[in-house]
């Protein structure tokens, strides 16, 4: 069963503007919630977690997320995009209190000048 | 500090060769893991381990060993490799051992494989 769905393979947006990256979730236990973004031919790097302390957290590099758990969700924003923000973002669950972390399927972010 | 070291970085296998991806962590984490990366499909976790001598699947485990003598290693043995096994390997390690907790991984940089 799938555990975290991002819903977009590939998002676009302008320098300046916005930026949404949605994630859905399904766990039987209270998750450990994160993002994580890769930057081209480079590793993995954390952006932010949610450990239940509080529903919207605060991350690296301007971006934030809040978990919603009625609707199942920990989208990822960051009020205006840069360029250097261009890579593949991936939402992770750690699923149904195990010691697995499983990723969802990624969202590439392109920006545009 | 080096953090999470894979080995090689590159590596060209024929089909039903066998070989070892090496994963070295000097932070003392109790947690690692394997992770393999293929396009459209994120990273889907292929064995972990969360200490020496103790080491489970993940969803992926077909086709792959692994073993955790130390806490230092966790080398990824393909026996018989395929096609279907050509990808970039990420090793990644964790400090904590929180069933379902916030386990943060630090990710090594990478294993591009390709089977012939």
């Amino acid at each position: 069963a799938q555990s975290v769905t991002q819903l977009d393979s590939h998002v676009s947006v302008s320098e300046g503007t916005p930026v949404l990256l949605r994630c859905n979730y399904s766990s039987s236990y209270s998750p450990s919630l994160f993002w994580y973004v890769q930057h081209p031919n480079k590793g993995l790097q954390l952006l932010l977690k949610y450990t239940s302390a509080a529903t919207l957290v605060k991350g690296i590099n301007g971006f934030e997320a809040e978990f919603k758990k009625s609707e199942t969700s920990f989208h990822l924003t960051k009020p205006s995009a840069h360029m250097s923000d261009a890579a593949e973002y991936f939402c992770v669950v750690n699923k149904d209190s195990s010691y697995k972390l499983i990723f969802g399927s990624g969202t590439r972010l392109l920006v545009r000048p | 500090n080096a953090g999470v070291t894979q080995t090689p970085k590159f590596q060209v296998l024929k089909t039903g060769q066998s070989m070892t991806l090496q994963c070295a962590q000097d932070m003392n984490h109790e947690y690692m893991s394997w992770y393999r990366q293929d396009p459209g499909m994120g990273l889907r976790l292929i064995h972990y381990s969360v200490g020496a001598g103790i080491t489970d699947q993940g969803e992926v485990p077909n086709g792959y060993n692994v073993s955790r003598s130390t806490t230092e290693d966790f080398p990824l043995r393909l026996l018989s490799a395929a096609p279907s096994q050509t990808s970039v390997y990420f090793c990644a390690s964790s400090p904590r051992l929180r069933r379902g907790g916030a386990n943060v991984l630090t990710f090594g940089a990478g294993s591009r494989l390709t089977v012939l």
